[in-house]
């Protein structure tokens, strides 16, 4: 089962606006990442949040953590065009000594001219 | 130049065939992995490596094989390609020193008939 959901699924917005993004997970983290997807392309990593720490700011993003409730937000403000993309979160959980990073389903991003 | 190159970048063959993907990276990482993508199920991992003699499984590792030939290189091997093998594949590199940050090539498309 997927440790990530991210919420909403598709987010259409206009220039100039703010895009929040959801991430829930399941169990405990070590952090959390997030990921940009330009379609069909590979993924790019945005940021990442470890799990004591509970904001984070990195140019026009700034991710959120809150680990009693599980769940990561991602805010772009002044959002353009070329943020249209899909945006993952990835959570890294610890497994059997390994450190595996759990991909979500996406938040798909259409940022209108 | 990619720092993580895969080819090819798309193929399409039939069930049944033997089909290799190949992946290279000049970023000198120690650690690389193979995840497939579905519309709508995010990245599952298929297998990871963590050096030359250390090849894990992954969540969803049944049909496929992989060879890590060097560092810098890894291979995953499809031996008798089914249908429900068709998605979108990519390899990812990452310092087992880092962040946890992952490094994408830019995906294989693979279209089994």
């Amino acid at each position: 089962s997927q440790q990530g959901e991210e919420d909403p699924q598709a987010l259409s917005i206009q220039e100039g606006e703010n895009a929040t993004m959801n991430c829930s997970y399941k169990t405990s983290i070590n952090n959390l990442q997030w990921y940009r997807q330009n379609s069909g392309r590979g993924l790019v990593h945005l940021i990442l949040i470890r799990s004591n720490e509970r904001e984070k700011h990195s140019g026009r993003l700034r991710v959120t953590l809150d680990t009693s409730k599980k769940s990561s937000s991602l805010l772009i403000t002044a959002s353009r065009a070329a943020d249209t993309a899909s945006y993952f979160c990835a959570t890294a959980v610890s497994s059997t000594g390994f450190q595996k990073l759990v991909f979500g389903t996406g938040t798909r991003l259409l940022v209108s001219p | 130049d990619a720092d993580v190159t895969q080819t090819p970048r798309n193929r399409i063959t039939k069930t049944g065939k033997r089909i290799m993907l190949e992946c290279s990276q000049t970023k000198g990482h120690d650690r690389m992995y193979w995840y497939r993508q579905d519309p709508g199920l995010g990245l599952r991992l298929i297998y990871y490596s963590f050096d030359v003699k250390d090849i894990n499984k992954g969540e969803i590792s049944d049909g496929y094989s992989v060879s890590r030939q060097a560092q810098a290189k890894f291979s995953l091997s499809l031996e008798s390609a089914i249908p429900n093998q068709t998605a979108l594949y990519f390899c990812a590199t990452r310092s087992g020193r880092g962040t946890g940050e992952l490094f994408f090539g830019e995906g294989s498309r693979l279209t089994v008939l």
